[in-house]
């Protein structure tokens, strides 16, 4: 069974660069069959797909946030990151990583909720 | 982009009773859509993927329908734990996977 668990800080300040890491355990970034994805809920809100990256580097992100956004892998450590730069008050919200199979979202980490604040 | 707008906004059912939520997209998903639950403070659980098919686990009262643009989840018997937030989502048009407004259970 695999597992995801998002870590990095819960407050940001307005301008900067929002980064966070999901580790993954019980399966590997590095499958061929997955793909590891960003979605993120602002408080009391809906959910919104940020973008994922498949094992081979490749990416794809929400167009209404890809100039902001950036996904990477780290094989060696079976962990997948978010940046997301000139942060303002509305990407405040729960940031989810999950496991994806061409848009099935099966599996997800439990959340980590990112303030945007000075 | 797919919009897919879920009604009602709400929902207000009793345990026992027989839930039916909708979820209409802005064009043919063909039966590339999903039904997810969400309750407070946790992540979403996947229930049903292109637009029948039971997640691992999902309990047989979960059933969901539909093709095209108009489809429906289904919970044929509530119990206390069903009550929750439902969201669907499509992945014909895939990236991005659009979801819906989100469709709250509650308890009558």
């Amino acid at each position: 069974q695999v597992q995801l668990q998002e870590s990095g800080p819960g407050l940001v300040k307005p301008s900067e660069t929002l980064s966070l890491t999901c580790t993954v355990s019980g399966g590997s970034v590095s499958s061929g069959s997955y793909y590891w994805s960003w979605i993120r809920q602002p408080p009391g809100k809906g959910l919104e797909w940020i973008g994922y990256i498949y094992y081979s580097g490749s990416t794809n992100y929400n167009p209404s946030l890809k100039s902001r956004v950036t996904i990477s892998v780290d094989t060696s450590k079976n962990q997948f990151s978010l940046k997301l730069s000139s942060v303002t008050a509305a990407d405040t919200a729960v940031y989810y990583c999950a496991r994806d199979h061409g848009g099935i979202t099966a599996d997800w980490g439990q959340g980590t909720l990112v303030t945007v604040s000075s | 982009e797919i919009v897919l707008t879920q009604s009602p906004a709400t929902l207000s059912l009793s345990p026992g009773e027989r839930a039916t939520l909708s979820c209409r997209a802005s064009q043919s998903v063909s039966s590339y859509l999903a039904w997810y639950q969400q309750k407070p403070g946790q992540a979403p659980r996947l229930l049903i993927y292109d637009a029948s098919n039971r997640a691992t686990g999902i309990p047989a009262r979960f059933s969901g329908s539909g093709s095209g643009t108009d489809f429906t989840l289904t919970i044929s018997s509530l119990e206390p734990e069903d009550f929750a937030v439902y969201y669907c989502q499509q992945r014909s048009n895939w990236p991005p996977g659009t979801f819906g407004q989100g469709t709250r259970l509650e308890i009558k």
